[in-house]
């Protein structure tokens, strides 16, 4: 596609119900994010995958947040057991290279997926 | 820790006022240095990178400087479509692919 889609773009979800969220990478895009951002905050890093594989995961604030990219392309992240905590924009991102930064590999983000936990 | 500081955290102009935002951070060896734009509802567009100190880079009214522990997004003559939240985040050579954001500069620019 022409940039990163996320969806759905406004969620809201019950305490203690589990939310997925799901973003759609630019084509041929090697690395993949997952930032929170809340409200009048800067993003903060949750986890990175190159390809399949997810080689940082530190940023994820518990075990209830899961993040898959099983085919190298779309990926999913899985929030259980949802707290009003969660409540903030889950940003995807997505970069051609992986690794050693170069002058092309920009990190492009989606509009992200508003979690609201009522 | 890597840590970006921004300032100021919100900044008001007149349509053709030239201003600064600052950016300061602290890192354990920078890979590199960010600068986004971000609309309200929307994700963080992209504006520079810079790798060394004493880079510049510039797009439009827009020019990114960049030195040892701090840079700066000079804005010249700017524009009501100007008004956004301005994000700088850094890159560590230690800290992998991880970008560690500031908590930007809110510009309002009034006609």
């Amino acid at each position: 596609g022409a940039g990163v889609s996320q969806s759905p773009r406004y969620k809201v979800a019950k305490r203690g119900q589990d939310v997925a969220l799901r973003c759609d990478p630019i084509s041929g895009h090697v690395s993949l994010f997952w930032y929170q951002q809340a409200l009048g905050q800067g993003p903060e890093f949750l986890t990175y995958f190159q390809n399949e594989a997810q080689l940082d995961k530190s940023g994820l604030p518990s075990d209830r947040f899961f993040a898959e990219r099983p085919e190298g392309s779309v990926s999913t992240l899985k929030i259980q057991r949802t707290q009003q905590e969660d409540s903030a924009v889950y940003l995807c991102a997505s970069s051609l290279g992986a690794g050693v930064l170069y002058s092309g590999n920009t990190i492009y983000f989606g509009e992200g997926s508003w979690l609201t936990v009522v | 820790e890597d840590q970006v500081t921004q300032s100021p955290e919100a900044l008001r102009l007149q349509e053709g006022e030239s201003s600064s935002l600052n950016c300061s951070y602290t890192v354990s060896g920078l890979r590199g240095l960010f600068w986004y734009r971000q609309d309200p509802g929307k994700g963080p567009e992209f504006l520079f990178t810079l790798y060394s100190a004493g880079e510049e880079k510039e797009k439009e009214r827009l020019k990114a400087t960049l030195t040892k522990k701090e840079s700066f997004l000079h804005i010249t003559a700017p524009k009501p479509e100007d008004s956004a939240t301005y994000l700088c985040a850094v890159q560590a050579w230690t800290s992998g692919s991880r970008l560690t954001f500031g908590e930007g500069t809110q510009l309002t620019v009034n006609p």
